[in-house]
């Protein structure tokens, strides 16, 4: 089973300031991996998948990158309503599909 | 619009069972493959069974293998989820989700529906 370890665990940031968070695997998952946004109360959002490919809709300020095993979501100029937890998934080999346990983005 | 709803969650005692279902609407439901993913009270996520399209094929997480039993009704757009002797760890929303491309990616996700395991 492919593990997958996200940093930080919680990031403090002010709006309008850049977010850089990281997905590191346990072996490699080639480009399969996504992101995902959830907000308290609501189920996960996809934002991005395959590394780097915004899914319908999501915001050019969102754009992820990165191969192998390490990865990056990069949030561009914080926006009030990206405070959020973020996961990353991948699903080069699944079953079983993993995430990594989470990002917290709070306001600073 | 994409549109998932589980219904069944509920309070349960441990060992018992529970039927989970999700309506799918706004998509050609038997053309996706569909995913149970869940989420225990302030924790991450941790997928739990797939199905594909045509029910030709299903997958269980280890956890959940040989009590859990992923199904779906094509004709009815309703995907299943029947959770036998249940545990009190398996507290948790469970959430119906759609994999576009039966690649083990999720694009849209139901609201989810609460499942708690207690005496």
């Amino acid at each position: 089973e492919i593990v997958l370890t996200q940093s930080p665990a919680t990031l403090s940031l002010s709006p309008g300031e850049r977010a850089t968070l990281s997905c590191r695997a346990s072996q490699s998952v080639s480009s399969y991996l996504a992101w995902y946004q959830q907000k308290p109360g609501q189920a996960p959002r996809l934002l991005i998948y395959d590394v780097s490919n915004r899914a319908t809709g999501i915001p050019a300020r969102f754009s992820g990158s990165g191969s192998g095993t390490d990865f990056t979501l990069t949030i561009s100029s914080l926006e009030p309503e990206d405070f959020a937890v973020y996961y990353c998934q991948q699903r080069r080999d699944w079953p079983p599909i993993t995430f990594g346990q989470g990002t917290r983005l709070e306001i600073k | 619009q994409v549109q998932l709803v589980e219904s069944g969650g509920g309070v349960v005692q441990p060992g018992r069972s529970l039927r989970l279902s999700c309506v799918a609407s706004g998509f050609t439901f038997s053309s996706y493959g569909m995913h149970w993913v869940r989420q225990a009270p302030g924790k991450g996520l941790e997928w739990v069974a797939v199905i594909w399209y045509d029910g030709s094929n299903k997958a269980y997480a280890e956890s959940v293998k040989g009590r859990f039993t992923i199904s779906r009704d094509n004709s009815k757009n309703t995907l299943y989820l029947e959770m036998n002797s249940l545990r009190a760890e398996e507290t948790a929303v469970y959430y119906c989700v759609r994999d576009p491309r039966g690649q083990g990616e999720y694009d849209h996700w139901g609201r989810g529906t609460l499942v708690t395991v207690s005496s």
